[in-house]
């Protein structure tokens, strides 16, 4: 069984901060994670995954997230907000060699301040 | 390249209604995905197909709803009679299978936003 947690349903910050989505994990196996971002009436794009190489995951739009295991944790993270940032975020799980079992989490609401 | 595509994108219909939903997949991908979005329930797998196979439908909700995929470039979400709790965002995704039995990402759709009054 797998589930995802995301903390914190909506997340404000101001152009130019530093963005922190969290991220924990539950699996009985070793995980794939990802992140993937919904911008409004559109379908989700994946930002970022983690299929059990380096665990500091870079993707796309500046993003990136760290694997800790210890902590059971995939925080994402871009070091300067952009406008463009302003989305939903899901955190998703999966066991390791599937990326078919997607468990999501209940996602996170990006709003960039000016 | 083609991403996933869904039509209708927008679907406004009546309780009791039949309700069709259609998904043509990324070219080469031989998983298909079909995810309902809804702000009480979020995202969650309705059915999956492998090579046109369906191979769970765990997440279908009732026995109103029915999936097909007759072939692979094309599937089908049906919702007969739909009622006004089935108003939700319909997704569907694709992937293809890596080596061994590992799966590559899923790639989404812009989704369907059916309203049943």
């Amino acid at each position: 069984a797998q589930s995802v947690t995301q903390l914190g349903s909506h997340v404000s910050v101001s152009e130019g901060a530093l963005v922190l989505l969290r991220c924990n994990y539950s699996s009985s196996v070793p995980p794939y994670l990802f992140w993937y971002v919904q911008y409004p009436n559109q379908g989700l794009q994946l930002l970022l995954k983690y299929t059990s190489a380096a665990t500091l995951v870079k993707g796309i739009n500046g993003f990136e997230a760290e694997f800790k295991k210890s902590e059971t944790s995939f925080h994402l993270t871009k070091p300067s907000a952009h406008m463009s940032d302003a989305a939903e975020y899901f955190c998703a799980v999966s066991p390791s060699g599937s990326a078919r079992q997607l468990t999501f989490g209940s996602g996170t609401q990006l709003t960039v301040l000016p | 390249d083609a991403g996933v595509i869904q039509s209708p994108r927008h679907e406004v219909t009546e309780m009791g209604q039949e309700v069709t939903l259609r998904c043509k997949p990324i070219s080469g991908h031989d998983y298909l995905f079909w995810y309902r979005q809804t702000m009480m329930r979020g995202l969650e797998l309705l059915i999956y197909f492998n090579n046109n196979v369906p191979i769970d439908d765990s997440g279908m909700p009732e026995d109103r709803f029915s999936a097909k995929m007759p072939n692979a470039s094309f599937s089908t979400l049906k919702i007969q009679p739909s009622e006004p709790r089935d108003s939700a965002v319909y997704f569907c995704a694709s992937s293809r299978r890596l080596a061994g039995l590992s799966t590559d990402t899923q790639y989404f759709g812009p989704g369907t936003r059916l309203t049943v009054l």
